[in-house]
């Protein structure tokens, strides 16, 4: 049990839809990490937020943005979705971007038809 | 190309054997982790090591800053210890200050009874 929760579990968009993402980190937890991970592949970096300004940003286009709140709670929102962003999506949350010991959600698997 | 490389890709072995996962890197990194993915998506950090030694139980970790390489041990294997196994590198700050992991491809690990 890793206190992060991501919702939903499962997600079936098509082509050209927005959607968004949730992801409810520990109290204190300052700093979330949002990851993709297409079949069979690593996890690729999104983005990341620091006590609610994003803090850099990985090789995606603007069309996923995101969002931190005070209560530590995040959101990941992805615009004109395609079919190449169906995969599951990983958040990762720990009191400060340096932290040893990362805690990550179970996933929102997004299928994009 | 993808920047860290683990081997073997799959590894099957027998109960009570001893495991090695090799992971290497390219450039240089302020630390790697080691993190273990089961079926379903969820993420359990394991390690992260900056240098030198680590161990957790029947888990050792191990890095070679000079030669980029890591790896990790599982001494006495048992069935449930079958599971992805991935290791993450941090490169230190991007643009503004992120600390994003970039992700090997995992090492799918089965040990059969």
């Amino acid at each position: 049990e890793t206190g992060v929760t991501q919702s939903p579990t499962h997600l079936i968009k098509t082509r050209g839809q927005q959607v968004t993402l949730r992801c409810s980190s520990q109290s204190g937890h300052n700093t979330v990490s949002w990851y993709q991970q297409a079949l069979g592949q690593g996890p690729q970096f999104i983005f990341q937020y620091y006590r609610e300004e994003e803090n850099g940003r990985g090789n995606f286009p603007p069309r996923f943005s995101g969002l931190q709140f005070p209560n530590y709670s995040s959101e990941l929102n992805v615009n004109a979705l395609e079919l190449d962003d169906s995969a599951l999506y990983l958040c990762a949350s720990s009191p400060h971007p340096r932290d040893e010991k990362l805690f990550f959600g179970s996933g929102t698997q997004l299928s994009v038809l | 190309k993808n920047e860290v490389e683990q081997s073997p890709q799959n590894l099957t072995a027998q109960e009570g054997e001893f495991i090695t996962i090799n992971c290497s890197y390219s450039v240089g990194i302020s630390a790697l982790h080691w993190l273990q993915q089961h079926p379903g998506g969820g993420i359990v950090s394991l390690f992260m090591l900056s240098s030198g030694k680590k161990k957790h139980g029947r888990l050792i970790a191990t890095i070679n800053i000079q030669e980029k390489h890591s790896s990790l041990h599982i001494t006495a294997s048992h069935p449930r210890d079958s599971a992805v196994y991935i290791c993450a590198d941090r490169r230190g700050s991007m643009g503004g200050g992120a600390d994003g992991l970039t992700f090997g491809k995992g090492t799918h690990l089965i040990i059969q009874p």
